[in-house]
C-alpha cells in the first residue's frame, strides 16, 4: 500500500519569504502529525490535525501554520522564514495510535 | 511535562556483541514507540509497545515495556554493521492527540 507523501523533498528559500509543504496520508488514515528535526532540538511536535481541526499544536510561533483537508491530505505553511527554520519537516499519518504512526520522507528546508 | 531520555547517546560497538539502549521517561503512559532512522532519511517504524511487559522482537532487536518503572529497553543481539543507525524512542502525551514527545535518539556505530 502506498505510504506517507511529502512534498517536496528539498526546498531551499530566501530569509522572509514563506513556505508550503505538503503531506499526504496512508488512504484512510485521519490524523496527520507534523514534526520539526534539527540536529540542535531533535524530533518536535508542531500540530497535529484530524477530521480538518488542529487538535494539538507545539511550542512553535504562529508563523508555522497548517491545515487539513477533507481527503485529509495536510499542509504546513511558514512564513516570514528565519535562517533556524532550516530543518527536516516530517510527517506522520496515523490510523490509531494502537497502529502506530507511520513518517513520510520528509522535506528538508534549507533557509539561506 | 513529559521528557522522555535516552541513554546512552551514543555507542560504538563492534560486530557481533550485544548491547541495550535504554528509554526513560517521566509521566505515566502505556505506550511506547521505537523508530530506526538512517542518515538523511526519515523515521521507519520499528516497534509498537502497547502495554506493561510488552515484548516484540525483530531480527537482532528487541524491545520491552515496563511502565510501572517507566523504562522501555531496546536489545541489539550479536551486531551487525546494517544496524548502524540512530534509534528513537517515542511516548505519546496523555490525551494529546498523536502527540508524541521523542527522546533524543541513539546513534548507534557498529564496526568490525
Amino acid at each position: 500500500k502506498a505510504g506517507v507523501t511529502q512534498t517536496p523533498r528539498y526546498l531551499i528559500k530566501t530569509r522572509g519569504q514563506q513556505v508550503t509543504l505538503s503531506c499526504s496520508p496512508i488512504s484512510g488514515h485521519r490524523s496527520v502529525s507534523w514534526y520539526q528535526q534539527t540536529p540542535g532540538q531533535g524530533l518536535q511536535f508542531l500540530f497535529e490535525y484530524f477530521s480538518e481541526t488542529q487538535r494539538n499544536k507545539g511550542n512553535f510561533p504562529g508563523r508555522f501554520s497548517g491545515r487539513q483537508f477533507s481527503n485529509s491530505r495536510s499542509e504546513m505553511n511558514v512564513s516570514t522564514l528565519e535562517l533556524g527554520d532550516s530543518a527536516l519537516y516530517l510527517c506522520a499519518s496515523s490510523l490509531s495510535g494502537l497502529s502506530g504512526y507511520t513518517f513520510g520522507s520528509g522535506t528538508r528546508l534549507t533557509v539561506v | 511535562e513529559l521528557k522522555v531520555e535516552q541513554n546512552p547517546l551514543f555507542l560504538s560497538m563492534q560486530e557481533g556483541k550485544n548491547y541495550t539502549i535504554y528509554c526513560n521517561y517521566s509521566t505515566t503512559s502505556d505506550r511506547l514507540y521505537w523508530y530506526r532512522q538512517d542518515p538523511g532519511k526519515s523515521l521507519e517504524s520499528l516497534f509498537v509497545l502497547l502495554s506493561n511487559g510488552a515484548v516484540k522482537q525483530e531480527g537482532r532487536l528487541m524491545a520491552s515495556l515496563d511502565t510501572k518503572a517507566r523504562l522501555s529497553t531496546l536489545h541489539i543481539t550479536a551486531a551487525v554493521h546494517d544496524l548502524s543507525a540512530t534509534y528513537f524512542c517515542a511516548v505519546p502525551i496523555s490525551g494529546g492527540y498523536n502527540k508524541l514527545i521523542f527522546g533524543a535518539g541513539t546513534r548507534l556505530a557498529v564496526h568490525p
